[in-house]
């Protein structure tokens, strides 16, 4: 099956910081790409969807300034949690969908982010 | 919002046992249903689809019922490898919408 990758799978920063994670889908060109947000015990919630080459379309109640979603080409797309706090703190899920497929979404191994 | 809901649980069983999770969804236009399964601190992986006429895949069986908005996902002969959470998802539009999840625990 189609492969994602995420970079970094885990990360640590300090208050204040920005953090860069990236996602690519490794063996299929991916016009849309979806960062989701995972808490302890909770569901995993859609932050945003990006089109390759477009602005991506944020979810109500998600700081488009705060997460920025950039998604330049077919196969990465990168989410930028800037000045992050202890309550950015979570698991970031990427996943990626063929144009071929609208069904199937593949998803990325996600990353955890611990802010201090 | 709460579109997508689930019973949390946890389920606790044998193994062996037969166990059943349903997930309710709000939107009736919604025309795509999903299965994952997540094991801690991983990403989700793809179960099954959910088809109106039912879908078997092994000890598997998922049921779409469109009138009462609800899918259903059944575990025969349940094996302590089948321990996880899952998740329902729903195709909103083009974006999946999940429920929190349903953890199952079997136990020898």
């Amino acid at each position: 099956g189609a492969v994602v990758s995420q970079h970094p799978s885990w990360v640590i920063c300090k208050s204040g910081t920005s953090v860069k994670i990236e996602c690519r889908s490794l063996d299929f060109q991916a016009t849309t790409m979806f960062w989701y947000r995972q808490f302890p015990k909770q569901s995993l919630m859609l932050m945003a969807t990006s089109n390759e080459g477009s602005k991506a379309t944020y979810e109500q109640g998600v700081e488009k300034d705060k997460f920025l979603i950039n998604h330049a080409s077919l196969t990465l797309s990168t989410l930028t949690v800037t000045s992050a706090h202890p309550e950015d703190s979570s698991f970031y899920i990427c996943s990626a969908r063929e144009a071929s497929d609208y069904n199937e979404q593949f998803f990325g191994p996600g990353t955890r982010l611990t802010v201090l | 919002r709460k579109e997508v809901e689930q019973d949390p649980g946890p389920f606790n069983v044998p193994e062996g046992a037969t166990v059943a999770f349903n997930c309710t969804y709000s939107n009736s236009a919604s025309q795509s249903f999903f299965w994952y399964r997540q094991d801690c601190r991983k990403e989700p992986k793809l179960l099954m689809s959910v088809y109106s006429s039912g879908n078997e895949d092994g000890r598997f069986t998922a049921q779409l019922n469109r009138a009462s908005q609800y899918i259903s996902l059944l575990i025969r002969d349940s094996k302590l490898s089948d321990s996880a959470t899952y998740l329902c998802a729903v195709l909103a539009g083009t974006a999946l919408i999940f429920g929190k999840g349903t953890t199952l625990s079997v136990s020898s």
